[in-house]
């Protein structure tokens, strides 16, 4: 069965400072895609990054970076020079093929991990 | 562009009592989802349908759930009857249609905060 790990319940951190945020995941598809959702305290899911299983390219966009590892199935994001906005839980996503079913992903969420930037 | 749009955003309900939400998906949107969010939890999947059939309700409990998409774009979600534990976050999402070998970025709508007493 698939499964997300986010260990980090909760982390502090200053502003401007890095903060890495860890999901460990656990498929035996070889095709599967993985997410990042953020969580701010209005409550709205926003979509961050999708990735397959055939890209392992990490991916910058501004100051996100995404660091894909199939070797150690982790899909790590980093938050460079944390502000205050990044505050939220982020979640991190796995989906894969639906073997009884043309259609339709099995679709899991890890429990999240909750960042606080401290100004 | 519309987002997700749901209804009610608030919802308090005593235990026994029956409720529904809304959901309008983005236009051209072919798979709708309905997720369960307990605090401090992450999203659980309930329901996902492809257009207005559904594709996978295995983890809704079907003894009191129950969800349609009649004409392809809005869906409901209703309790029937409600439980304490049903006290959670309703979220609606939408995606480009999602195939066996192919997975796209969901988008959610707000939530409808649902408290059962």
């Amino acid at each position: 069965a698939q499964k997300v790990t986010q260990a980090q319940t909760e982390i502090s951190v200053v502003e401007k400072e890095d903060v890495t945020l860890d999901c460990v995941y656990e498929t035996r598809d070889t095709t599967y895609y993985l997410f990042w959702y953020k969580q701010p305290p209005s409550g709205e899911l926003v979509f961050l990054i999708r990735r397959n299983s055939f890209d392992e390219q990490n991916e910058i966009s501004g100051r996100y970076s995404w660091n894909f590892q199939k070797s150690t199935s982790s899909f790590n994001f980093t938050i460079t020079a944390s502000q205050v906005v990044d505050s939220a839980v982020y979640f991190c996503a796995l989906s894969e093929a639906r073997v009884v079913s043309l259609y339709g992903q099995n679709f899991v969420f890890g429990p999240g991990t909750r960042l606080s930037v401290l100004p | 562009e519309a987002g997700v749009a749901q209804s009610p955003r608030y919802k308090i309900i005593e235990k026994r009592q029956s409720v529904a939400f809304w959901c309008n998906p983005i236009s051209g949107h072919a798979t709708l989802y309905w997720y369960q969010q307990i605090l401090g939890q992450g999203p659980k999947l309930l329901i996902q349908f492809q257009n207005n059939g559904v594709v996978d309700d295995s983890q809704l409990p079907k003894d009191r759930f129950s969800a349609e998409r009649l004409k392809g774009v809005d869906s409901t979600l209703k309790i029937q009857p409600a439980k304490l534990e049903d006290s959670a976050v309703y979220l609606c999402a939408s995606s480009l249609l999602a195939l066996r070998d192919r997975s796209y970025e969901q988008y959610f709508g707000p939530g409808t905060r649902l408290t059962v007493t």
